[in-house]
């Protein structure tokens, strides 16, 4: 079955450290996305990409990068960890334009 | 850019009465409204969507409502039930776009 999948699941880091989180899907899906999810504010986006060599930036894009080398993996990356930054992860995929999101199932990270 | 509020933020609702949820957005071009579930520890999942060429849909408890003119719609899950309790996400996007924005989440409980 297709999927999408994340990892790791839980981290932990220090403040100032690179973290690159994984994710990975088999749907085939050219759009993918990375959201943020805390406490009162939902899930807000981070960075998005409809393809290949793609990348945009979403709401609270400033720390964070990602690279789209091919069609399966979005890595999101904080350059340098911050403490504003503990929160869970969600990467999502959508075949159609306007369509259905498959989220993964979530990353948690914990900067020090 | 589109925003989203939703209200309440927390419902309390006895087993087998109904609940509703609103959001409201700011876009006028914003065409396509769906809710995504999550329950404890689990990813977001949609459970309907709705179209601004309709104004109402229903899937078994669940129906969804659209007022485009107040730029509004609501959430309504009938007969609710203990595997109903979850955070709701109403969200919106246009057409050709498939970057959703998310409101903020209500956290639905069902009491026994």
């Amino acid at each position: 079955d297709a999927e999408i999948t994340q990892s790791p699941r839980h981290k932990i880091t220090e403040t100032g450290r690179q973290v690159t989180l994984a994710c990975h899907q088999t749907w085939n899906h050219n759009n993918m996305f990375w959201y943020r999810q805390d406490l009162g504010h939902g899930l807000r986006l981070i960075h998005y990409s409809y393809g290949v060599q793609d990348t945009n930036k979403g709401e609270v894009s400033d720390g964070y990068s990602v690279s789209r080398s091919n069609t399966e993996d979005l890595p999101l990356t904080l350059e340098s960890a911050a403490s504003s930054q503990t929160s869970v992860y969600f990467c999502a995929s959508s075949e159609s334009r306007s369509g259905e999101l498959f989220f993964g199932e979530g990353s948690r990270l914990t900067v020090l | 850019g589109e925003n989203v509020e939703q209200h309440p933020s927390t419902l309390s609702v006895q087993e087998g009465d109904s609940a509703v949820i609103k959001c409201t957005y700011s876009d006028s071009a914003s065409n396509y409204f769906p809710w995504y579930k999550q329950e404890l520890g689990k990813r977001p999942q949609l459970i309907i969507d709705i179209r601004s060429n309709v104004g109402e849909k229903k899937d078994q408890r669940i129906a969804v409502t659209l007022n485009k003119t107040a730029k509004h719609f609501s959430l309504h899950i009938t007969e609710t039930q203990p595997e109903d309790s979850a955070v709701y996400f109403c969200a919106a996007s246009k057409s050709g776009n498939e970057k959703l924005t998310f409101g903020t989440g209500t956290r639905l409980t069902i009491i026994p």
